[in-house]
């Protein structure tokens, strides 16, 4: 049971232009979301995150926009860069049982 | 500042072999939590440990166990290899133990089991 889902295993994107990569979850009570992106050969580092009772949190180039009727998040990057090129995961948290669920995650490529 | 460190960085096991993976968390930080990785799949959260204790644990059998030491650091014990525990294993540290907390990474160690 996939509760967190990236259906876009992968993106190329036109450096310049935006990225959005989007991420569906299906437990209404998941109340806590961050992005993390992935390089080859490190750990996650963490991006951005939201809570629940907020539905949009902006840090510089990236937005987190959170639709809670949708159960639907996504993240947008603007301007696109060739170092953004990495795997994007989202993770979902409840917080009440201090739960984490990741998503496959997506892959993004932003060409120069 | 060092980050999160991992030792080894690969290992190869045979089934039904036992391994320890280590991890030193951030500076600063007193939380340890373990993640496992398989191909083409997010990280899936094994345990997390503070003050040499484990607190929180997902859903892993009882052959993975852990510990975490007086310094903050800790070992991942994987009992019985078997062949679907070949994984990358990460360790994260983190400044407070809920999971909303943002989680600083280690680089992971690959786990190959034959």
């Amino acid at each position: 049971d996939q509760q967190v889902k990236q259906n876009s295993p992968s993106l190329s994107v036109q450096e310049g232009r935006i990225s959005i990569l989007n991420c569906d979850y299906t437990n209404s009570m998941f109340d806590y979301f961050l992005w993390y992106k992935k390089y080859p050969a490190e750990g996650p580092t963490f991006l951005i995150s939201i809570s629940s009772i907020k539905d949009k949190n902006e840090d510089g180039r990236f937005t987190v926009f959170l639709n809670k009727s949708a159960k639907h998040l996504s993240l947008h990057i603007v301007p696109s860069q060739p170092g953004d090129s990495a795997v994007y995961f989202c993770a979902a948290i409840i917080t009440s049982y201090d739960k984490v669920i990741f998503g496959p995650g997506t892959s993004l490529s932003v060409i120069p | 500042d060092a980050g999160v460190t991992q030792s080894p960085t690969h290992l190869i096991k045979t089934r039904g072999q036992q391994v320890t993976l280590r991890c030193s968390p951030k500076s600063g930080h007193d939380t340890v939590s373990w993640y496992q990785q398989a191909l083409g799949q997010g990280p899936q959260f094994i345990f997390q440990y503070y003050e040499e204790e484990e607190r929180q644990r997902g859903n892993f059998p009882d052959r993975f166990s852990g510990h975490q030491f007086p310094n903050y650091s800790s070992e991942l014990n994987v009992n019985a290899l078997l062949l679907g525990d070949s994984a990358l294993y990460l360790c994260a540290s983190s400044p407070g133990t809920g999971l909303y907390y943002e989680q600083y990474f280690g680089p992971g160690t690959r786990l190959t089991v034959t």
